[in-house]
């Protein structure tokens, strides 16, 4: 069966300064893999997506995130954070149904 | 263009009852999954509706039940409420039941059982 781990379950960082939240999963013929985010008292919301093509995949709010089938990784990455990305991520993999990890929360302080 | 919209926001109840959650899916999307989020956790898979049928079912009892309108929205119906049932409960929407299709998120209802 298909599942996702994240590395880290919180990951604190200072205003400005670049950060990466780490995503494995378990290998598959075909892998549609996603990030999300989740605010206080929110659904989730589409950061990116890999689909296929290009291993390095651009989002919203200046995020990326890069596939890296030999590793089974799909990390998740920003060059320099604000106090408004504090929030909850979630790395999935889609087999029809989203796998999600557990989740890694990215406390941003000023 | 109107986003996935669930209702109510909050609720209630106390264990044995039964409860109703409702979604409306985005504007274009015919496909409606449902997930169950406790506190501190990752969304865990309920099941997913496709042309008013349950396509995919996870890991939950029977107690958890589903349906979907011609107009592609969709309940979610939960029996003999336990403690254990608290928690967010998503509603999520796409275009067809592909592996490939970004799913869209409501804001949840959060369920709170006495």
């Amino acid at each position: 069966a298909q599942s996702v781990t994240q590395l880290d379950s919180q990951v604190p960082v200072f205003e400005e300064a670049p950060v990466e939240l780490r995503c494995n999963y378990s290998s598959s013929v075909s892998v549609y893999l996603f990030w999300y985010v989740q605010y206080p008292n929110q659904g989730l919301q589409l950061l990116l997506k890999y689909l296929s093509g290009s291993t390095l995949v651009k989002g919203i709010n200046g995020f990326e995130a890069e596939f890296n089938k030999s590793q089974t990784s799909f990390h998740l990455r920003k060059p320099s954070v604000h106090i408004s990305d504090t929030a909850e991520y979630f790395c999935a993999v889609n087999t029809g149904k989203l796998i999600f990890g557990q989740g890694t929360t990215l406390q941003v302080k000023p | 263009d109107a986003g996935v919209t669930q209702s109510p926001t909050h609720l209630i109840k106390t264990r044995g009852q039964q409860v109703t959650l409702r979604c409306s899916p985005k504007s274009g999307h015919d496909t409606v999954s449902w997930y169950q989020q406790a506190l501190g956790q990752g969304p865990q898979f309920i099941f997913q509706y496709y042309e008013e049928e349950e396509r995919q079912r996870g890991n939950f009892p029977d107690r958890f039940s589903g349906h979907q309108f011609p107009n592609y929205s969709s309940e979610l119906n939960v029996n003999a409420l336990l403690l254990g049932d608290s928690a967010l409960y998503l509603c999520a929407s796409s275009f067809m039941p592909g592996d490939d299709q970004p799913q869209h998120f409501g804001d949840g209802t959060r369920l709170s059982i006495l």
